[in-house]
């Protein structure tokens, strides 16, 4: 069974401060997303990362794939209240046409 | 980006009421795809629509139950049938476009 597993759930920080998001996977696959949903929204895409060492960063975010480890990252730069959202890792499905989710990732930042 | 729009954007049903949902995207696109948001959780694929098939149905969701259209390439509908308080949940509907999957707004239905 495919397992995207997100950590932290929930995740308060502090204006200013640094934090990392990481998200494992089960599977082998080579490709990851991360999407930001705000209260009541839809789902907007952050970041497609294709392949192992993949870097990809705008503003204050940052994400990296370890494909080896089956490891991704979103790295979050002095936080500002802006970034207070849900986040979502997915990977692809074993039939490669649609999305896994990861349970998401609740973000508060505080002043 | 893909423009998908969505109709009901909300709706408050009655149990037992069955309510459709619709789904157009700006551009003709092969499959389209249905989640599944249930309150403070995360999304789950219910199906697969691909025009001039059957819609393939994810394990747990059934087609009696989650009925799909896909009369063309830019429109699917996804039914809610003899709808419960537990199938309160946001519904969305997804299109691959450039190596991205886009979301419309969703629909978000609560069954009273």
């Amino acid at each position: 069974e495919l397992k995207v597993e997100q950590n932290p759930l929930f995740l308060s920080m502090q204006e200013g401060k640094n934090y990392t998001i990481y998200c494992n996977y089960s599977t082998t696959s080579d490709r990851l997303y991360w999407y930001r949903q705000d209260p009541g929204k839809s789902l907007e895409s952050l970041f497609v990362l294709l392949s192992n060492g993949a870097v990809k960063q705008e503003g204050r975010l940052m994400a990296s794939l370890d494909t080896k480890a089956r490891l991704s990252t979103l790295h979050i730069t002095a936080a500002v209240h802006d970034l207070s959202a849900t986040y979502f890792c997915a990977v692809d499905l074993p039939s490669g046409y649609a999305l896994n989710f990861g349970k998401g990732t609740s973000l508060l930042v505080t002043p | 980006s893909a423009v998908i729009s969505q109709k009901p954007s909300r709706d408050i049903c009655q149990r037992g009421t069955s309510l459709t949902i619709q789904c157009q995207v700006d551009s003709q696109v092969t499959m389209m795809f249905w989640y599944r948001q249930q309150p403070g959780q995360s999304l789950t694929l219910i199906a697969t629509a691909n025009q001039g098939s059957e819609a393939t149905y994810e394990s747990g969701f059934v087609i009696d139950k989650f009925p799909i259209s896909r009369p063309n390439l830019t429109f699917s509908t996804l039914t809610v049938s003899n709808m419960s308080p537990e199938d309160s949940s946001i519904y969305l509907c997804s299109v691959w476009r450039a190596g991205e999957l886009f979301f419309g707004e969703g629909s978000r239905l609560t069954v009273l």
